[in-house]
């Protein structure tokens, strides 16, 4: 399976200010997925990044608030903009290495903004 | 509706209790399915794929009935290790559907 390195790993931020958080693949993968995960909360996905075009998002989700890139095959950021206390979540980012093996997982950034 | 359900728990058995989870998923188009193990301030790991003709690794059991939309997981023989919340997750047309995961506590 495929190995995710993700960085930050936590981070305090002040409102009004962004957090770039990093994913890196040590594979090529075609799609690589963000996901929000809120205290008590299961999984929310924001967007779906492929390289070469733009992010595709979900509901609720904008991409002014959460400009993604995908600059190539193994390398995705998100950015979560104009911080406010509700963004305080855990963000993950992950890849399916192949079709029907499930997803692989990033260790996970927790945003606090005070 | 959710897409995918789960009985959020808690679940608290001693060890060396069996215990299952059930989910339910609302798409009849869901193509597959897994059960995720996340421990606590980490994150989520793949545990085991449910096929239609169930499988079993080790202690754990996943079946899968379309049928009536729900899948299950059994963990036999629980040890304090298995202490953590099971995702159960439905895979459509490339996106994965969480449900909000059951919760688990072995105690000595």
């Amino acid at each position: 399976s495929a190995v995710i390195s993700q960085k930050p790993s936590r981070d305090i931020c002040q409102r009004g200010t962004s957090l770039t958080i990093q994913c890196q693949v040590d594979s090529q993968v075609t799609m690589m997925f963000w996901y929000r995960q809120q205290p008590g909360q299961s999984l929310t996905l924001i967007a779906t990044a492929n390289q070469g075009s733009e992010a595709t998002y979900e509901s609720g989700f904008v991409i002014d608030k959460f400009p993604i890139s995908r600059p190539n095959l193994t390398f995705s950021t998100l950015t979560v903009s104009n911080m406010s206390p509700e963004d305080s979540s855990i963000y993950l980012c992950s890849v399916e290495p192949g079709t029907g093996y499930g997803y692989t997982f990033g260790s996970g950034t927790r945003l606090t903004v005070v | 509706r959710k897409e995918v359900e789960q009985d959020p728990g808690p679940f608290n058995v001693p060890e060396g209790a069996t215990v299952a989870f059930n989910c339910t998923y609302s798409n009849s188009a869901s193509q597959s399915f897994f059960w995720y193990r996340q421990d606590c301030r980490k994150e989520p790991k793949l545990l085991m794929s449910v096929y239609s003709s169930g499988n079993e690794d080790g202690r754990f059991t996943a079946q899968l009935n379309r049928a009536s939309q729900y899948i299950s997981l059994l963990i036999r023989d629980s040890k304090l290790s298995d202490s953590a919340t099971y995702l159960c997750v439905a895979r459509v047309v490339g996106q994965f559907y969480f449900g909000t995961g059951t919760s688990l506590t072995v105690i000595p």
